[in-house]
């Protein structure tokens, strides 16, 4: 199983839709979280770190469950620009606190 | 945040031979990391990078295979020695900082093809 996983995609969706990804992560010990955004042929780029609390950025909300272990990103009136693979991170404890990479879910918005 | 650098950004190289990638950062940095990002993957870590230590490999990847220098604070190197067409990726340098918070930043990567 790996450490991280996400559903691929590709997610099409209409532009305005709102979409929902979700990643799960093995380790329990797992203690920071995060949303990269990666263009094509782009390096990634931070989109927001996710709290036990859940946090919101403008139109996109980020929530955690430890319990089960699993981290979401809502994009709520997607946008054209929004067309990219989103990466869930994770940081674990003992691990150096080396990042862990999902695969990545592709979004396409289209008009 | 932080500006990240890469030279170069492409390269086309013949089997066996050696290319070093150069990572430049604008401000003075503890913890860089060099990536890699195979066709269609995600990212994988190849190893830790900070100055004034050895290099720290991740499983599967060896020293003299991936050389790696960090002779300062803003700057470092990877090399990819006798490579094969199994070598062709995406080679990303990052580095992390902790203040405001901790936060990871990726350069924008040395695309590689081994012939």
């Amino acid at each position: 199983r790996k450490e991280v996983e996400q559903d691929p995609g590709p997610f099409n969706v209409p532009e305005g839709a709102t979409v929902a990804f979700n990643c799960t992560y093995s380790n329990s010990a797992s203690q920071s979280f995060f949303w990269y955004r990666q263009d094509c042929r782009k390096e990634p780029k931070l989109l927001m770190s996710v709290y036990s609390s859940g946090n919101e950025d403008g139109r996109f909300t980020a929530q955690l469950n430890r319990a089960s272990q699993y981290i979401s990103l809502l994009i709520r009136d997607s946008k054209l620009s929004d067309s990219a693979t989103y990466l869930c991170v994770v940081i674990t404890t003992g691990g150096g606190n080396k990042l862990t990479f999902g695969t990545g879910t592709q979004l396409k918005v289209e008009l | 945040s932080a500006v990240i650098s890469q030279k170069p950004s492409r390269d086309i190289c013949q089997r066996g031979t050696s290319l070093t990638i150069q990572c430049q950062v604008d401000s003075q940095v503890t913890m860089m990391f060099w990536y890699r990002q195979q066709p269609g993957q995600s990212l994988t870590l190849i190893a830790t990078a900070n100055q004034g230590s050895e290099a720290t490999y991740e499983s599967g990847f060896v020293i003299d295979k991936f050389p790696i220098s960090r002779p300062n604070l803003t700057f470092s190197t990877l090399t990819v020695s006798n490579m094969s067409p199994e070598d062709s990726s995406i080679y990303l340098c990052s580095v992390r900082l902790a203040r405001p918070t901790d936060t990871q930043y990726f350069g924008p990567g040395t695309r590689l093809t081994v012939l």
